[in-house]
């Protein structure tokens, strides 16, 4: 059964950057054609596709993050991770990691809330 | 790239049937798969369909799914509705830039 798992802080001051970690276990992130993914969720808003790294380590981004975002892994430690930078309190949201086969996401992490704040 | 729109919220009883619709505002539906996720108050989105009508291994046949062509419109249809199907209900697809898509979703309250 795989498990993620996100983690990083829950305040961030505004103009900082977001960093997340997404810890994998019960599979590995080198293996299989998987797209490692993060999507994001205002407060009492829907889902938002942030972008994802493919096992080949090939990323894809959502345009209207594209130019503060970046999703990179660490293969000996089975993670991936997203830094989100010059966040705003519009970035404020739970954000989720995720593995997918194509476009399915058959695993979700469950979610960790990061707020923008001075 | 394209849209996806739902009906904000619909209701229906406890054993009735309810559809929720998902329009495509450009580009067929039919083009890439669509998947459909059942998020519960406080809880991680969890997959009842996916690639337009297939039923992952766990969720009731209570749930079914489908796409129109000529409404360029998936639809995701529960029937025998119980309480505890109550709960926030995203589409989501891909364009052939591999860019994703959510829905706006859809609140079913459960009467």
């Amino acid at each position: 059964q795989v498990q993620l798992q996100e983690s990083g802080p829950g305040l961030v001051k505004p103009s900082q950057t977001l960093s997340l970690t997404c810890t994998v276990s019960g599979g590995s992130i080198s293996s299989g054609d998987f797209y490692w993914s993060w999507i994001r969720q205002p407060p009492g808003k829907g889902l938002d596709w942030i972008g994802y790294i493919y096992h080949s380590g090939s990323t894809y981004y959502n345009p209207s993050l594209k130019s503060r975002l970046t999703i990179s892994k660490d293969t000996s430690n089975n993670q991936f991770s997203l830094k989100l930078s010059s966040v705003t309190a519009a970035d404020t949201a739970v954000y989720y990691c995720a593995r997918a086969i194509v476009g399915v996401i058959d695993y979700w992490g469950q979610g960790t809330l990061v707020t923008v704040s001075s | 790239n394209f849209m996806l729109t739902q009906p904000h919220s619909v209701s229906e009883s406890p054993g009735r049937t309810i559809t929720i619709s998902c329009t495509r505002s450009s580009g067929s539906i039919a083009n890439n798969y669509v998947q459909w996720y059942q998020q519960r108050p406080g809880s991680s989105p969890t997959t009842v369909i996916y690639e337009d009508d297939q039923r992952p291994s766990g969720v009731p046949d209570r749930f079914s799914g489908s796409i129109d062509s000529s409404s360029n419109s998936a639809s995701l249809t529960i029937s025998g509705l119980r309480t505890e199907d109550e709960a926030d209900y995203y589409c989501q697809s891909y364009d052939s830039s591999t860019n994703w898509v959510f829905g706006g979703g859809t609140k079913l309250t459960v009467l």
